[in-house]
């Protein structure tokens, strides 16, 4: 079993849905989560960052996270064709060691 | 503006030949990573260094080796380069000490094709 999962893709939404991306991790210790962004030909890029339960929005984007079931994941509301790309999770188990574990990506495709 | 820099964005080395590929970040980060990028696999981390002079192996270290003998740079080293070898590889670094911790910021590649 892999540390970090992410649901298999490639994802196809049309322009204007939500887009749902989820991953779950193995590492119940786990502190700190991310989602990055990575255009094709591109370096990743983080988009969102979430250590507590719950929710956080930052404007189309919002972040799940609820370590009791060991998931978090990525909503992406009013796609966008400019949405279209791979998304990474990684997870931080922890913080004073610095390296993050990565899934393997999902991609999205966002079709006008 | 943070930045990331490798020393090549591509890079056509043969069998056998010793390969340097080269990172420098001036954010003062003490974390940096070496990673591969393959179609299918995702990123598998190499190696990593969290201070001058210290590395960990990562997930994939075998035929790899690196250097940090300055804070701002993090060589990646093939010995005898393979063409297994042929992949994008990924320098990032991070920092404990800026929130949010460990956001690692990624330079921009380098394509490595080994013939």
């Amino acid at each position: 079993q892999k540390e970090v999962e992410q649901n298999s893709g490639p994802l196809s939404v049309p322009e204007g849905a939500i887009a749902s991306l989820n991953c779950t991790y193995s590492d119940r210790g786990s502190q700190s989560f991310f989602w990055y962004r990575q255009y094709s030909g591109k370096s990743p890029e983080l988009i969102m960052f979430i250590y507590s339960n719950g929710d956080k929005e930052d404007g189309r984007f919002t972040a799940q996270l609820n370590k009791a079931s060991q998931y978090v994941s990525l909503l992406i509301r009013d796609s966008q064709p400019s949405d279209s790309a791979t998304y990474l999770c990684a997870v931080n188990s922890d913080v004073g060691a610095g390296k993050s574990t990565f899934g393997d990506g999902t991609t999205l495709t966002v079709k006008p | 503006d943070v930045k990331v820099t490798q020393s090549s964005r591509y890079l056509v080395k043969r069998t056998g030949e010793k390969v340097f590929l080269e990172c420098v970040q001036d954010m003062d980060h003490e974390n940096m990573f070496w990673y591969r990028q393959d179609p299918g696999l995702g990123l598998r981390l190499i190696y990593f260094s969290y201070d001058v002079k210290m590395k960990e192996k990562g997930d994939i270290p075998e035929g790899y080796s690196v250097s940090r003998e300055k804070k701002e740079r993090f060589s990646l080293i093939l010995e005898s380069a393979s063409t297994n070898q042929t992949s994008m590889y990924l320098c990032a670094s991070s920092t404990t000490g800026q929130f949010p911790y460990n956001e690692q910021f990624f330079g921009p590649g380098t394509r490595l094709t080994v013939l």
